[in-house]
């Protein structure tokens, strides 16, 4: 989607290795999160960002983190993938909530975990 | 691309019939709802929403309701297109943060 990009799209990794997905938006929005999609559970929130350096939980935080040092970037860190973490990662954004709308998401990143 | 889609109920209908896809929300007190649509290999795209001092809106195409009563939402496309083949997902907003809880999503597949 436009103004709002994950890297890698694709990654394979073992397990016990660090790994970080990178989202980069364009578009100046204060918040950020981060989800992942599995067979179905539909998107499930790891973590957000309201503001630089501003995090927290969502419902499935453990074996993750994330660092917001600046608007446009926030990354998810995982320290020592597992292979319950192969998925796949998206990435939104949005305004406040006053003015309506949704999230636009990025394209994902699909993790594998071996 | 990739599959998200195992275990999801699913809705088969005719090109040019109409499609309603149902969703039971689960927090009493959320107060926006959004209804996205996600194609394959790609991330969700935002469809409609509504506020729940509202029980109805139209989009293109697309009306959703919303029945506070019995918890539940419902997303009705006119003149289904095959275009509209992909899962959609319903969600609802709570807590501060303007996070969103998704539901598991259902599957619309539409017959040529």
């Amino acid at each position: 989607d436009a103004g709002i990009t994950q890297s890698p799209r694709h990654k394979v990794t073992e397990t016990g290795t660090p790994v970080t997905l990178r989202c980069h938006q364009t578009e100046n929005h204060r918040y950020m999160y981060w989800y992942r999609q599995d067979p179905g559970h539909g998107l499930r929130l790891i973590h957000y960002s309201y503001g630089v350096k501003d995090t927290d939980k969502g419902e499935v935080s453990d074996g993750y983190s994330v660092s917001r040092s600046k608007t446009e970037d926030f990354l998810l860190t995982l320290e020592s993938a597992t292979s319950s973490q192969t998925s796949v990662y998206f990435c939104a954004i949005s305004e406040s909530n006053r003015d309506g709308g949704g999230y636009t998401f990025g394209s994902g990143t699909r993790l594998t975990v071996v | 691309g990739e599959s998200v889609g195992l275990h999801l109920p699913t809705l088969s209908v005719q090109e040019g019939d109409n499609s309603i896809i149902n969703c039971a929300y689960s927090n009493s007190a959320s107060d926006y709802f959004i209804w996205y649509k996600q194609e394959s290999g790609k991330g969700p795209q935002f469809i409609i929403d509504i506020r729940s001092n509202m029980d109805k809106r139209q989009g293109q195409r697309v009306t959703v309701l919303l029945n506070k009563t019995v918890k539940h939402l419902s997303l009705q496309i006119a003149a289904t297109q095959p275009g509209d083949s992909a899962v959609y997902f319903c969600a609802e907003k709570m807590g501060y943060g303007n996070k969103l809880v998704f539901g598991a999503g259902t599957i619309l597949r539409v017959k040529s």
